[in-house]
């Protein structure tokens, strides 16, 4: 079974701070995405990554994938409180049993304060 | 545009009662997936789906049970309820590779058993 490691669980901080969420893993994936998912809704695709040493901008949000392809992260700079929410990263691996599905982890929830 | 719907919203289950949840796609997506998701545990695959009469398990398939006669609607199915099965449940669809296309989730279903 793959597992993807997420920290921190939790996160508040005040509104311009700077943070991180990790996504670590033993396992290789071929590619890893982030969604960010809000209270009551399902979760929302941020950005998927699929070289090792890739890195992605979205505005204010920065992702990069490990070279080894196990982990990722995901930095988020003058954090706004509309970045309030829950951060899931997930894993997908190509071929055999495990085609098509992803290994989501455990997410991050998010609180940003004004 | 509608997406991936599902209903019911929300439920309330007695112990060993049984229900279906339904989801319908309108985006004609061949991968269906159903995850569950639970407090600080992110979401669990359940039951998956490649295409219209394919299904196949996912990692927390007992319990449930899923059918695609379609390519539009895949229901899950809970036989005899059990207060273990109450959570949140997304279901989702993907049109293009799934191993890095994006998941497109519904809003969710709440299920509670007592």
């Amino acid at each position: 079974t793959q597992l993807l490691e997420q920290s921190p669980q939790f996160l508040s901080i005040q509104e311009g701070e700077n943070l991180t969420v990790y996504c670590n893993s033993s396992s290789v994936f071929s590619s890893l995405q982030w969604y960010r998912q809000e209270p009551g809704e399902g979760p929302v695709l941020l950005v998927t990554v699929v070289t090792g040493g890739e890195v992605k901008k979205l505005k204010r949000l920065t992702f990069q994938f490990g070279d080894a392809r196990k982990d990722s992260s995901l930095h988020i700079t003058a954090a706004q409180p509309g970045d309030t929410g829950l951060y899931l990263c997930a894993g997908a691996t190509a071929g055999g049993t495990s085609y098509g599905k992803l290994t989501f982890g455990q997410g991050t929830i998010l609180t940003v304060h004004p | 545009n509608a997406g991936v719907t599902q209903t019911p919203k929300f439920r309330i289950l007695k112990i060993g009662q049984s229900m279906t949840l339904q989801c319908a796609q309108d985006m004609n997506h061949n991968y269906m997936y159903w995850y569950r998701q639970d407090p600080g545990m992110g979401l669990k695959l359940i039951y998956y789906s490649v295409g219209a009469g394919i299904t196949d398990k996912g990692e927390v398939p007992n319990g449930y049970n899923v059918s695609r006669s379609t390519t539009e609607d895949f229901p899950l199915r809970l036989e005899l309820a059990a207060p273990s099965q109450t959570s949140v449940y997304f279901c989702a669809s993907s049109g293009g590779l799934a191993e890095t296309g994006e998941l497109f989730f519904g809003e969710g279903s709440r299920l509670t058993v007592l």
